[in-house]
């Protein structure tokens, strides 16, 4: 079956970095391009990047650029999101999600989401 | 602020029926791209619900069902159990804002 399982969230300073992690399987990973989603608390979701499956296209949310970047390594079935110059508004449950198109552009819907991962920033 | 826009709350009475709706613009909905919904129960993560405007994924009750029109959609629940308690998200594609992925605010759904 497949499992999203995310991990690296923690209270870190604003200003800092932090660099989370979705660990992938039940599937063949490298067929598909995966996102970022995040919640904070009590708020909806909000859709942060989406990586294609070979890596070669990446696509982010204006108010993260430049301080956001997906990456993933097909060999460990990882994907990851590092996160510099956090701000205390990037406080959020962040979700790993599973893009549901195969070896495409992508299809812009998740068919599976991680538990997530609770990042802190403080002041 | 949302980019999609649906109702804060609902509520209804087990073996009710109940609706959402998800409005859009032109640049979403109103552009032809599809709507998808998620559930997202208690404290869980958010599970796919419809995909496609009207699709059920494996599993999903035929108790869901979605539908789209114009630059809206809804989603409607027959047959209300206490266990579909939850807050339930629309979401689309936007050809034109900074975000490429568009949720609505998310909508409370309370059975009596």
């Amino acid at each position: 079956q497949v499992q999203l399982v995310e991990s690296g969230g923690g209270v870190v300073q604003a200003g800092g970095s932090l660099r989370v992690s979705c660990a992938a399987s039940g599937f063949t990973f490298s067929s598909f391009g995966f996102h970022w989603v995040r919640q904070a608390p009590g708020k909806g979701l909000q859709w942060i990047a989406f990586i294609w499956y070979d890596g070669s296209e990446k696509r982010y949310v204006d108010l993260v650029k430049g301080r956001f970047t997906i990456s993933r390594d097909n060999a460990k079935n990882t994907v990851y999101l590092q996160m510099d110059s956090l701000r205390q508004e990037d406080t959020a449950v962040y979700y790993c999600a599973k893009d549901a198109g195969p070896l495409s552009s992508g299809w812009y819907y998740f068919d599976y989401l991680g538990q997530g991962t609770l990042v802190s920033v403080s002041s | 602020q949302s980019v999609l826009t649906q109702p804060p709350s609902v509520s209804g009475a087990p073996g009710q029926r109940v609706t959402i709706s998800c409005t859009g613009t032109r640049t979403n909905i109103g552009a032809g791209y599809d709507v998808h919904w998620y559930q997202q129960l208690p404290r869980g993560a958010p599970k796919l619900l419809i995909y496609g405007n009207s699709n059920r994924p494996s599993g999903v009750p035929d108790r869901f069902s979605g539908s789209k029109s114009g630059t809206s959609a809804s989603l409607a629940i027959t047959g209300l159990q206490p266990e579909d308690e939850a807050d339930y998200y629309c979401q689309s594609y936007d050809s034109f804002l900074s975000a490429d992925v568009v949720f609505g605010g998310g909508t409370k759904l309370t059975v009596l």
